[in-house]
């Protein structure tokens, strides 16, 4: 079983709510990932967990913060999002961050913020 | 540094043609490849992987060699499929960079009944 699952699937937000993305895999996974993807874009990279510590942030504004609760969890915190923050947002996990350890997506939740 | 070039699409097919998509790679070391596939409105799904020089990937018949004196990785199909309409993500990713995936733009392919 390769699954990662994604809630909710569709969220749609005013930019002065606060709402979370919720991420979840069962493959006993140690690395765990959120992507931000634009239309007709590939993903880009927003964070890397490795053994539930933050290991890469690549200088996402503060308005996004994520949580690694335990290592089958990934949430990420929305607050005081922007329009252009509209986006799919990809969760991937993988055995740990080695270059041969393939990243499996989920499908992905679609942000619309208003 | 660490780059991944595809060739531009869209690409436009009828059933049963021959498929080429070009993945060409810029890294230092030894990188693994990957081929992604993302259909509409969904998530990334891997389509195959080679982790070390000549390995060939292979699914769903799909094919792709590491061509490391070329640095290469162009994905073939055989006989494609309208099934097979999809946007089509090379990859790589390095260990120094703890895990970091980078992708060619993607290529969009439609295959026409």
């Amino acid at each position: 079983d390769t699954e990662v699952t994604q809630t909710p699937k569709h969220l749609v937000m005013g930019m002065t709510n606060k709402k979370s993305l919720k991420c979840e895999q069962h493959m006993g996974h140690r690395a765990m990932y959120w992507y931000k993807q634009k239309a007709k874009k590939p993903p880009e990279l927003m964070f890397v967990y490795s053994y539930e510590k933050l290991s890469i942030n690549e200088s996402v504004p503060s308005r996004f913060s994520p949580e690694c609760p335990n290592s089958s969890l990934l949430n990420l915190h929305l607050h005081a999002l922007q329009p252009e923050d509209s986006a799919l947002y990809l969760c991937a996990s993988s055995q740990e961050d080695r270059s041969t350890d393939t990243q499996y997506f989920g499908p992905g939740t679609r942000l619309t913020v208003l | 540094g660490n780059s991944v070039t595809q060739m531009e699409g869209p690409v436009t097919l009828s059933e049963e043609a021959f498929l080429t998509i070009n993945c060409t790679y810029t890294a230092t070391g030894y990188p693994s490849l990957f081929w992604y596939v993302q259909y509409p409105g969904e998530g990334l799904q891997l389509l195959l992987k080679a982790t070390k020089a000549d390995d060939k990937g292979s699914n769903k018949g799909f094919e792709a060699t590491y061509r490391k004196e070329t640095t290469s990785f162009h994905l073939e199909k055989g006989s494609v499929q309208v099934s097979d309409s999809a946007v089509y993500f090379c990859a790589l990713q390095r260990g120094s960079t703890l895990g970091r995936l980078y992708f060619g733009r993607g290529t969009q392919l439609t295959v026409w009944p």
